[in-house]
């Protein structure tokens, strides 16, 4: 069970807009610790999609977006396409664990 | 941009110990962060530590300590991870992720870049 509370799953048509919502608690996302936002593919490594919020690695396309408020944080796609379809996890630290941690993370399915 | 191979899959019995490398090319490996992450089968991301190769002394979460070790050689710009004492719950796809430069916040850590990725395989 993680300190990041993720969705388990989500779905979308190709061409549409679907959020990722990431709950955390003052011990990490509240005490203003930066989230970051991951995608895994099947059969590929994990590539970093958003880090400290809204910022986007170069390569990242701009249909996707981050924000954050309070204890949680938020991941938009728009414009789905089909090769969207994989995993997607946050992550930050915890003070209380005292290290990094992972969302269970939330499965896309692009219908 | 610098690119990490890891070396190739591994199967293992039960209660052996793993050891998987991870080769940075580039020549920032000495002061970036190198982490292990592993996804075990139907399961979520999990973090198992990291170093900074330059200061040594790496950083473990309570649930691997005394059970993992991650060292680096920076001579060679080659990370490990040893996973000792292992089950078939151990059974994951290991990666090596980096991560540095500026703009980077050593608390919260993100992973900037990822190795292939090494299959344990742990059975008897």
């Amino acid at each position: 069970q993680s300190v990041l509370t993720q969705p388990p799953s989500v779905s979308g048509a190709p061409g549409q807009r679907v959020t990722f919502s990431c709950t955390g608690s003052s011990s990490n996302i509240g005490s203003n610790y930066d989230v970051h936002w991951y995608q895994h593919l099947a059969g590929t490594a994990p590539r970093l999609l958003i880090y400290g919020e809204n910022t986007r690695p170069s390569g990242v396309p701009d249909r996707f977006s981050g924000s954050k408020s309070r204890a949680s944080a938020s991941l938009v796609i728009t414009g789905l396409q089909p090769e969207d379809e994989g995993d997607y996890f946050c992550q930050t630290y915890d003070r209380s664990l005292n290290g990094l941690v992972f969302g269970g993370g939330t499965k896309l399915t692009v219908l | 941009q610098v690119q990490l191979v890891q070396s190739g899959a591994e199967v293992k019995k039960p209660g052996s110990s793993v050891k998987v490398s991870c080769k940075a090319s580039g020549d920032t490996f000495s002061s970036h962060a190198i982490n292990w992450v592993r996804r075990a089968p139907g399961q979520g991301l999990e973090w198992m530590g990291r170093i900074i190769p330059m200061f040594g002394g790496a950083t473990y979460p309570q649930r691997f300590r005394g059970r993992v070790t991650i060292t680096a050689d920076e001579v060679t710009s080659t990370a490990y991870m040893e996973l000792s004492g292992l089950t078939s719950e151990d059974t994951a796809v290991y990666y090596c992720a980096g991560g540095g430069g500026p703009g980077y916040d050593f608390w919260s850590g993100r992973f900037d870049y990822w190795g292939q990725g090494t299959l344990v395989t742990v059975s008897s």
